[in-house]
């Protein structure tokens, strides 16, 4: 069964500072990835996905992810923090053969940015 | 020019009511899905409908009834309402059911029952 664990519920950062926000995934297969930002009382925007093709996906607002497969791992990072990446992220994983094509959302991180 | 809208955004009613949220899409897409988000902000998949047809029915109290009367539309029904269904309903689209298709989302209905 597919799972996501995205480690730290509430992340704090500097403005300015580097941002990382951790995931994990388990699958019997070959997964699709997903990173989502919601900001306050919206709904859900993508920001990068990763599709087997090359493992350092680059996404919007300077978002960029790894998919480690070793480490079973598709961590975001963003070089410089701004005050507006202040949001809730969520990782999210997808059966490869996408027969289903259920989303397996994490659990979420709160990333806060401090001034 | 909205590409998922929900109405209402807000829905107050009190317990064993009856309500309805409504999901539009103008994306063209073939798929479209309800998720729940509960008060500690999980999310989880309720319903999928690909060209009117339901393809993912998962464990959801059968008060719920989702109805797709077209492809860009999506609404859900929900009789007697318990307190426990206060959540964020979202709807979202996406062109295709496949894997890697992104799925698109509405901007959420806060319901709240009293």
């Amino acid at each position: 069964a597919q799972s996501v664990t995205q480690l730290g519920s509430h992340v704090s950062v500097s403005e300015g500072a580097l941002v990382l926000l951790r995931c994990n995934y388990s699958s019997s297969v070959p997964p699709y990835l997903f990173w989502y930002v919601q900001y306050p009382n919206q709904g859900l925007q993508l920001l990068l996905k990763y599709t087997s093709a090359a493992t350092l996906v680059k996404g919007i607002n300077g978002f960029e992810a790894e998919f480690k497969k070793s480490e079973t791992s598709f961590h975001l990072t963003k070089p410089s923090a701004h005050m507006s990446d202040a949001a809730e992220y969520f990782c999210a994983v997808r059966h490869g053969s996408g027969n289903t094509g259920k989303l397996i959302f994490g659990q979420g991180t709160t990333l806060q940015v401090k001034p | 020019d909205t590409a998922v809208s929900q109405t209402p955004k807000y829905l107050v009613t009190q317990m064993g009511n009856d309500k309805s949220i409504k999901c539009e899409q103008n994306l063209g897409h073939d798929t479209m899905y309800w998720y729940k988000q509960d008060s500690k902000k999980f999310l989880k998949i309720m319903f999928s409908y690909n060209n009117k047809e339901l393809i993912i029915n998962e464990t959801v109290p059968n008060r719920f009834s989702p109805k797709s009367p077209d492809k860009a539309h999506l609404n859900l029904h929900i009789n007697s309402l318990e307190l426990g269904d206060s959540a964020v309903y979202f709807c979202a689209s996406s062109q295709g059911w496949g894997g890697t298709d992104t799925q698109y989302f509405g901007p959420g209905t806060r319901l709240t029952v009293l």
